[in-house]
């Protein structure tokens, strides 16, 4: 079945420093890959998504991921963090059902980013 | 302007109700769904809607039932509320599966 793992609950980050969030995943196929953002009391904001070609793909507010097939991995980075970062970042892919005509994300569990002065 | 609208965004009620959340989408967008998301932040599927074909995730209760009056509309039916159906309800509307899921600002429920 797929699934995808965040293992880090919740991390902290002094700002300006960088950042990298960890996803992992488990999927037959080749995986379409997303990050969103949730800020307190909000919805889910799309930050970047992967479905082909380069394995390294940009996003809103200077967050970038890398596709590594070869780890099942599709980690978050940013090079310098700001305060407003501060939020829950859940990784998905997407499960397509009935021979690909639909289907819907599997989120992992998200981590807590937390940013300090 | 907003693409993907819920309503209500707070509702506080008590167990055995029944109640509704409405969802909107103005996106043009073929599919639309329902998450859950829990008190740990856990983002579930509930349902998916596609062209009148309706994917339900397995363990949903049958309390559930979602209903899409037009391509526009899914609402969230919810018969003999739980104390454990306490959560934030999301919305989200997609092309298809390739594009990504425009979501809803979400509709806290809470069971008294």
């Amino acid at each position: 079945a797929q699934s995808v793992t965040q293992p880090d609950i919740h991390i902290t980050v002094s700002e300006g420093a960088s950042l990298e969030l960890r996803c992992n995943y488990s999927y037959g196929a080749t995986p379409y890959l997303f990050w969103y953002v949730q800020s307190p009391g909000q919805g889910l904001q799309l930050l970047l998504k992967y479905f082909s070609g380069d394995t390294l793909v940009q996003g809103i507010k200077g967050f970038e991921a890398e596709f590594k097939r070869s780890q099942s991995s599709f980690n978050l980075r940013k090079p310098s963090v700001h305060w407003s970062d501060a939020a829950e970042y859940f990784c998905a892919v997407g499960s397509l059902t009935y021979g690909g005509s639909q289907g819907n994300l599997i989120f992992g569990k998200g981590t807590k980013l937390s940013v300090k002065p | 302007d907003t693409a993907v609208s819920q309503t209500p965004k707070y509702l506080v009620t008590q167990m055995g109700n029944d109640k509704s959340i409405k969802c909107e989408q103005n996106l043009g967008h073929d599919t639309m769904y329902w998450y859950k998301q829990d008190s740990k932040k856990f983002l579930k599927i509930m349902f998916s809607y596609n062209n009148k074909e309706l994917i339900i995730n397995e363990t949903v209760p049958n309390r559930f039932s979602p209903k899409s009056p037009d391509k526009a509309h899914l609402n969230l039916h919810i018969n003999s509320l739980e104390l454990g159906d306490s959560a934030v309800y999301f919305c989200a509307s997609s092309q298809d599966l390739t594009q990504p899921q425009h979501f809803g600002d979400g509709t806290r429920l809470s069971i008294l």
